[in-house]
């Protein structure tokens, strides 16, 4: 069963443009959204995250927003430049946190 | 920042031979997991480990794997005896506390099993 649905799997946009990644669940246990990002050859690193109190997270040029009632959340990535260029993960995990739920990637890359 | 060390980075092993898989996780952390990854599919959770004990394993976890860290060494996979379908790569890593504590994964290992 795939708890967590994310998409497009692969975005292309110009340099200075907003990416946006969707992604959306089904258990509504979840309560802890981060969003991790993956350069080639390194590990998947924390990049932003929100919990369900907030429905608007902004950390520099990124944003997640939230929303609860139709369990979907995104990112944007304003500004895009070329060193965004990665692949970014949301995931999910409840309140015990002691496994995160991910989503299949979206293979972002931007052109300059 | 703090960094989850995966050996080997590759591993090509013989279908019914054993295998295991080493992680040095961050040095003050209590939580460790392994995550599998085939290829074009998501991450997906196999077992967590705290305190010298399985807390949850999915589905995946099938039998022939296990799970330990004798005396705060490396944390290792061990899948006896290996199956085509283990092949995969898996993420090993580690977070100080659950809860929503921010979880360090390593490079991965890459599993084929031929």
């Amino acid at each position: 069963q795939q708890q967590v649905r994310q998409s497009p799997q692969s975005l292309t946009v110009w340099e200075g443009e907003t990416a946006i990644l969707n992604c959306s669940y089904e258990d509504s246990t979840f309560d802890y959204f981060p969003w991790y990002h993956q350069f080639p050859g390194e590990s998947p690193a924390l990049l932003i995250a929100i919990r369900p109190v907030s429905n608007k997270k902004e950390d520099g040029r990124f944003t997640i927003f939230f929303n609860k009632r139709e369990k979907k959340f995104s990112l944007h990535i304003a500004d895009s430049q070329p060193g965004d260029s990665a692949t970014y993960f949301c995931a999910a995990s409840d309140s015990a946190g002691n496994k995160l739920t991910f989503g299949i990637g979206t293979r972002v890359l931007v052109r300059p | 920042g703090p960094k989850v060390l995966q050996i080997p980075s590759h591993q090509i092993i013989d279908m019914g031979q054993m295998v295991t898989l080493n992680c040095d996780p961050v040095s003050n952390h209590l939580y460790f997991y392994w995550y599998k990854q085939i290829l074009g599919q998501q991450m997906e959770f196999l077992v967590n480990f705290y305190n010298g004990k399985v807390m949850e394993k999915s589905k995946l976890f099938k039998d022939q794997f296990s799970v330990e860290r004798p005396d705060g060494s490396y944390f290792t996979l061990k899948i006896q005896p290996t199956a085509l379908e283990d092949s995969a790569v898996y993420f090993c890593a580690s977070s100080p506390r659950t809860g929503g504590a921010e979880v360090f994964f390593g490079k991965g290992t890459r599993l084929t099993v031929v």
